[in-house]
């Protein structure tokens, strides 16, 4: 069974903190993700991994980074905080898509950001 | 502009079946279109798969047209716990010649007694 961990299900920080959100997969995937997720907005890719220390923008990567040093490991990074970065972050893992019956991304439960 | 496009919402009554068609034009060629279901709190839950025709398995049915512009999740007799937000993910071209795995905007399913 796939598990997909993240590191805290409710974090709330100040803003010009720097804040570290971290994903761990079972699975030995070579795909991570990071999303965010707003009402009214659906599912935003922040970055995502194809292997370790390879990484790829998403659609809003502005005011993040990602540290991949490890394959089961997939970091989120918000180097200083602020009050629109307030959101669920959610962590994903996949292997390669475009391959047969493997386009299937795993969700870790979510971790709600607040930025104060 | 390549997207997927999804109604906001529906409503329905215990017993009915559902249907949310997700369309998506410039979907690549060689992948597959993915639908999750993902309830308040929790992060988005596979439900089914496909890459063409009909696909059918204990939860849900998928039908893709031949051109594969669209997609219809189809939910038989839903009852109160399949009251949820549903998003489609497929791997669009983009005018870039890049490939983006995308997700639809979501459908937040109402099933009412």
């Amino acid at each position: 069974d796939v598990k997909v961990t993240q590191s805290s299900r409710y974090l709330v920080k100040r803003t010009g903190e720097k804040v570290f959100l971290e994903c761990v997969q079972d699975m030995d995937h070579e795909n991570m993700f990071w999303y965010r997720q707003d009402p009214g907005l659906g599912l935003r890719l922040i970055y995502f991994s194809y292997d370790v220390k390879m990484k790829e923008k998403g659609d809003i990567p502005e005011g993040y980074s990602v540290s991949r040093e490890k394959k089961e490991r997939f970091s989120l990074i918000l180097e200083s905080a602020s009050t629109n970065q307030t959101s669920m972050y959610l962590c994903a893992s996949m292997t390669p898509y475009g391959l047969e019956d493997t386009d299937t991304q795993y969700f870790g439960p979510g971790t709600r950001l607040t930025v104060l | 502009l390549a997207k997927t496009t999804q109604p906001i919402s529906m409503d329905s009554y215990e017993g009915q079946e559902v249907n949310i068609t997700c369309s998506h034009n410039n979907i690549a060629t060689n992948d597959y279109i993915t639908w999750y279901q993902q309830f308040p709190s929790q992060g988005p839950r596979f439900i089914i798969q496909g890459y063409k025709t009909k696909v059918t398995n204990e939860v849900a049915s998928l039908f893709i047209p031949a051109d594969r512009k669209s997609s219809t999740l189809s939910l038989p007799r839903v009852s109160l716990s399949d009251t949820a937000v549903y998003y489609c993910l497929v791997v669009l071209s983009m005018d870039t010649g890049r490939r983006a795995l995308t997700f639809g905007s979501g459908t937040r399913l109402q099933v009412q007694p």
